[in-house]
């Protein structure tokens, strides 16, 4: 069972510098998000998406780039990275609200991304 | 917009003994759901138990179980006979039902959990 899988686990950037996160999920959920988790603030809501084609925007969107060219695929991309961006970062998903409504999100492991 | 808090940052308690973790939530929604996830050292979020608005049963699994105060808005989770592997950070969160578009979840800052053996 894959389940929710995020790569890299871990990856450290310079400012300026772009990169990708992957997510993909086997369990055929219509919703996938992204989350950053920084210390004494939780988690927060980049950007989400309810289904292939259609993403929109969370709490914390800035400086953030989503697709979802797939059901099974949410890459979240950062275009310039800053010293802001050095967080934790959470991909999770779940079933639609038509199909499982209140179902609970299943979470990747995580990256930590540093930006020097 | 929908807001949770946990107002206690760190909490300890001897093993075997009961600890009770404080959240409290802001909405205008009467159909919601909440949880509580875990999360231990390995960063991994593991979901604690569920509790559906509409319910007024108090969700419980196993050694975990809720106090859901729907008009007070707080959804305490109890832990009984604490266990060395229940040492975790813990996250109480808000999820919207919609009938359509996204079930977007709210999280509480955390409380990071500490069993003294």
């Amino acid at each position: 069972n894959a389940g929710v899988t995020q790569t890299p686990k871990f990856q450290v950037l310079k400012t300026g510098q772009s990169m990708t996160l992957q997510c993909a999920q086997d369990m055929n959920h219509e919703y996938m998000s992204w989350y950053r988790q920084d210390p004494g603030m939780g988690l927060r809501l980049i950007h989400y998406s309810v289904g292939a084609g259609i993403t929109d925007q969370g709490e914390v969107p800035n400086g953030y780039n989503v697709s979802r060219s797939t059901t099974e695929d949410f890459p979240l991309r950062l275009l310039s990275a800053a010293p802001s961006q050095t967080s934790v970062y959470f991909c999770a998903s779940s079933y639609s609200s038509t199909r499982g409504r209140g179902s609970p999100l299943h979470f990747g492991n995580g990256t930590r991304l540093t930006v020097t | 917009a929908q807001t949770v808090t946990q107002s206690q940052p760190e909490m300890s308690v001897q093993e075997a003994e009961t600890v009770t973790l404080s959240c409290t939530y802001d909405t205008s929604e009467s159909d919601y759901y909440l949880f509580w996830y875990k999360q231990p050292p390995s960063r991994q979020m593991i979901l604690v138990i569920r509790q559906e608005a509409y319910k007024q049963q108090n969700a419980t699994e196993n050694r975990f179980s809720v106090n859901f105060q729907k008009a007070a808005k707080s959804f305490s989770l109890k832990i009984s006979d604490s266990q060395l592997g229940d040492a975790a950070m813990y996250f109480c969160a808000y999820r919207s039902t919609p009938f359509q578009g996204a079930q977007k979840l709210v999280f509480g800052q955390g409380t990071r959990l500490t069993i003294n053996p």
